[in-house]
């Protein structure tokens, strides 16, 4: 089945707390995305990755890091989580086209919270 | 300069009505214009997109309106059905580009 999987599903941490966010596609997609999801605010984009090695930063990619070491893992790096970065975090990938973004398949949702 | 303003933020429509969702942007290099439904508990889903190169495109019961001199777009949503009920994001994007922006969301709840 073809999907984009998202681990953990909820995680509370607490401030400063370095953890990660794996996502994985098995679609050997070459662009990847990470979004965050606020009430309000609506999705915005952190970082996103148009083929291995290559990233790039998207609205708010601030206090986050990634890699993309292999096509199909795309992990979310937080060094020192903030309670301003407690959301809903969403990975996504698509396949090769000159749009990106069009088809985009996302995972189920990582809820995040910092306290 | 590249912000998407959506509205409204919610909307109640009875069942078989018509549904239109507002999108407005500042950035004139956008070059397409997709839009986004989600149901609680579950990621997004593409549900249409448009490139500025036609005034509408319709699928189904959705169709999206462009206004390119206005810098404007909308979602219309006819015979409003209640499986329809879902939060629905506006987003603009680039050619050649994985950079997407977003509207702030619209929740929509279709009245049976």
């Amino acid at each position: 089945e073809a999907q984009v999987t998202q681990n953990p599903r909820y995680l509370i941490t607490v401030t400063g707390k370095k953890l990660t966010v794996t996502c994985s596609q098995n679609m050997n997609h070459e662009y990847m995305s990470w979004y965050r999801q606020d009430p309000g605010l609506g999705l915005r984009q952190i970082y996103y990755s148009m083929n291995v090695e290559v990233t790039d930063k998207g609205d708010v990619p601030e206090g986050y890091k990634v890699s993309r070491k292999e096509k199909r893992n795309f992990p979310l790096i937080l060094e020192s989580p903030s309670p301003n970065q407690t959301s809903l975090y969403f990975c996504a990938s698509s396949g090769r086209t000159p749009y990106p973004t069009d088809t985009q398949y996302f995972g189920p949702g990582t809820r995040l919270t910092v306290l | 300069q590249q912000q998407v303003k959506q509205s409204p933020q919610s909307l109640i429509v009875q069942k078989g009505g018509i549904s239109i969702i507002n999108c407005a942007y500042e950035n004139t290099a956008f070059d397409y214009f997709p839009w986004y439904q989600q149901f609680p508990g579950k990621g997004p889903a593409l549900l249409i997109a448009i490139r500025p190169d036609v005034s509408e495109k319709k699928e189904g019961r959705f169709t999206i309106s462009f206004n390119k001199s206005a810098k404007q777009f909308s979602l219309h949503i006819m015979d409003s059905q209640p499986g329809d009920s879902a939060t629905y994001f506006c987003a603009a994007s680039w050619v050649n580009t994985g950079k997407l922006i977003f509207g702030q969301g619209t929740t929509l709840q279709v009245k049976p």
